[in-house]
Formats: structure tokens, sequence, C-alpha cells
């Protein structure tokens, strides 16, 4: 099976400022990689798709590259509403999810 | 608007069975494939099984399972009833989890999930 890392586990920022998020596979999966975000109690929100493409609904804040090993979320602007758990997703082989990176306010 | 309702958690000794259902609507629900996705208690997020919409399969649906669970659930769709099952047997205590249904953005059994249900919470416990 595929196994994703994501890093940092956590992130300590402030508003305003810029995330960077990090998911690597232990082997290639092309560009079929997921981002999704998760607040406390509420059920996962698909962010991006195909690597790249944001979903339908989400702020042009977000966005997402890499292909093969190495991907990234990107939040350009931190806002409130985006501190919050993130998971990335494969599926270039079945399906698997990161262990998560929490994004904290600072 | 797409829902997605899941039920049929509860508290089940281990060895015991449960049938989760997940009632879909505000979609053509033969077109799409579906999930199931756990989370453990203060835990990340694991695919448990899929199965295809009926665009991919004259037979019906193409159905995949974790290894952790393969040999022990079974998902099935009934797509009159706009339902998704997924039958739980010989639960374990690290099946404990709360269980969610998730929507395929197409008929394949492969990809991202683009609605998720609010989820059920199966408790395997003595």
């Amino acid at each position: 099976d595929i196994v994703l890392t994501q890093s940092p586990g956590t992130l300590s920022l402030s508003p305003g400022e810029r995330g960077t998020l990090s998911c690597r596979a232990s082997q290639s999966v092309g560009n079929y990689l997921a981002w999704y975000q998760q607040k406390p109690g509420q059920a996962p929100r698909l962010l991006i798709y195909d690597a790249s493409s944001r979903a339908t609904g989400i702020p042009d804040r977000f966005s997402g590259s890499g292909s093969g090993t190495d991907f990234t979320l990107t939040i350009s602007t931190l806002e409130p509403e985006d501190f919050a758990l993130y998971y990335c997703q494969q599926y270039g082989s079945s399906l698997t999810f990161g262990g998560g990176t929490k994004v904290e306010i600072k | 608007e797409v829902q997605l309702l899941e039920s049929g958690g509860g508290l089940v000794q281990p060895g015991g069975s449960l049938r989760l259902s997940c009632a879909a609507s505000g979609f053509s629900f033969s077109s799409y494939g579906m999930s199931w996705v756990r989370q453990a208690p203060g835990k990340g997020l694991e695919w448990v099984s899929a199965i295809s919409g009926r665009g991919t399969s004259v037979t019906g649906g193409t159905t995949k399972y974790a290894d952790s669970v393969k040999g022990r659930f079974t998902i099935s769709r009934d797509n009159s009833k706009n339902t998704l099952y997924l039958q739980m047997n010989s639960l374990r205590v690290e099946d404990t989890a709360l269980y969610y249904c998730a929507r395929r953005g197409s008929s394949s059994w492969y990809g991202e999930f683009d609605h998720w249900g609010q989820g059920t919470l199966v408790t395997v416990s003595s």
C-alpha cells in the first residue's frame, strides 16, 4: 500500500500568514491526490483534487501543487476559519490518507 | 442539495455484527461511486470500502476493501432505495470509529470524495 506522510504534524501560524503543508507518497501517485479540511465535530471537506484543481466553492487562497511523490497545499493568507486539520489522500493505487497536519493559531 | 445520512451505529461486543446504512438524496445515486471512511477517536481518516456506480459495470458495482476489513465487511448498494450499506461481521475493538459515508465525484470507485455524511459511531467493546 502507498503510505502518505504529511509534514509538519502541527503548523503554528497567525492570521494573515502563508501556510505551506506537505504530503509525500512512498511511491508515485501521478497527480491522483486530494486535500481535505476537517474542523472539530465536522466531516471532512474536499478542497483540492487531482493535485491542483480546486473543488466547488473553495476560495482561491487554497492552492495545490506537485506530482509523483511530493505535493503541497498552500494557503496564501490564513483566515480565522482556516485553522483546522488537513489531510491528503491518494487514489493512484487503491485509496489511502495521510496522517494529517494541524494548523493552529500561534 | 446532496445529502448523505448514516445510521446503524451502536455498541457491539467483539465478534458481533452491525449493518450500517447511508441514505442518499439530492443526486442520481446510482451514477456515483460511494465509499465508507472511518475515523477512530482522536485519530486520522482510514478508507474502509468502496463500490462503483452503475456506469462502470454491467452487473453492478465493483467493490474494494482495505486489507484491515477484507473478509469481514461487505459493502453493497440498493439503487432503488438510494441507500448504501456496510455489513460488518467479526467486529474487533480496533474497528471502533466514526464511520462516514462519502460520495465519489464520478461513477468509478477510486478518486476524491466530494460529499460526506456526518457519520455514525460504532463502538466495539465488551
